[in-house]
């Protein structure tokens, strides 16, 4: 069964940092690019970052640009997210999610992770 | 960036009741379309993956149209299971960017 499990989430300080991980399984992560979407409390689904399967190729959101770092560890099958600098407006749960060839686009999805960022 | 303007936002709706959803790009996007179900408190779930292929395991009420900048998400009859938001996303170009959302609501 496929799997993608975040964790790494919690409460943090506007200014603050967290790293988030998205434990990979059931299928070969190698094969398959990455991202992260977050959802703030409420809202809709915004995607954040998109990295491809060895790394060479890196996208950002212009809200996390110079703040959020992607990277992956396909040893360990492993996707992270470095979030620095964080603001009030980060607050959300972060989902991360598998896609590969043209149209094989987020599917599936984790079960997200909670990020509040608040003093 | 692409903007995707989903409507409605919200919609009331009777079991057994057909539903359309329509997704308008601000440029053409091909096929390059995804729409997704979303429940309280879960995960959004693929249902519809290049604009019409029906995601696996996803049942046949459940229908797509569309290519270039217009695209239609069908519920040919709605079932109590089928109350949630829906999404569309578009991944033809970065930055990624979902819809609003539609929120299916009981009558």
């Amino acid at each position: 069964e496929v799997q993608l499990v975040e964790s790494g989430g919690g409460l943090v300080q506007p200014g603050g940092s967290l790293t988030l991980s998205c434990a990979a399984s059931g299928f070969t992560f190698t094969t398959y690019s990455m991202n992260w979407v977050r959802q703030a409390p409420g809202k809709g689904l915004q995607w954040v970052s998109y990295i491809s399967s060895s790394s060479s190729t890196i996208y950002y959101a212009d809200s996390v640009k110079g703040r959020f770092t992607i990277s992956r560890d396909n040893a360990r099958n492993s996707l992270y997210l470095q979030m620095n600098s964080l603001r009030d407006e980060d607050t959300a749960v972060y989902y991360c999610a598998r896609a590969r060839g043209a149209y094989d686009w987020f599917d599936p999805w984790g079960q997200g992770t909670l990020v509040t960022v608040s003093s | 960036d692409i903007q995707m303007t989903q409507s409605p936002s919200a919609m009331s709706a009777s079991v057994g009741d057909r539903v359309s959803i329509t997704c308008r790009a601000s440029q053409g996007i091909n096929n390059y379309l995804a729409w997704f179900q979303q429940k309280p408190g879960k995960a959004p779930k693929r249902l519809i993956y290049a604009a019409s292929t029906l995601q696996s395991g996803v049942p046949s009420r459940f229908s797509g149209s569309g290519s270039g900048t217009e695209f239609t998400l069908t519920i040919s009859s709605l079932q109590p299971e089928d109350f949630a938001t829906y999404y569309c996303l578009q991944h033809n170009f970065y930055p990624r960017t979902f819809g609003q959302g539609t929120k299916v609501e009981i009558k």
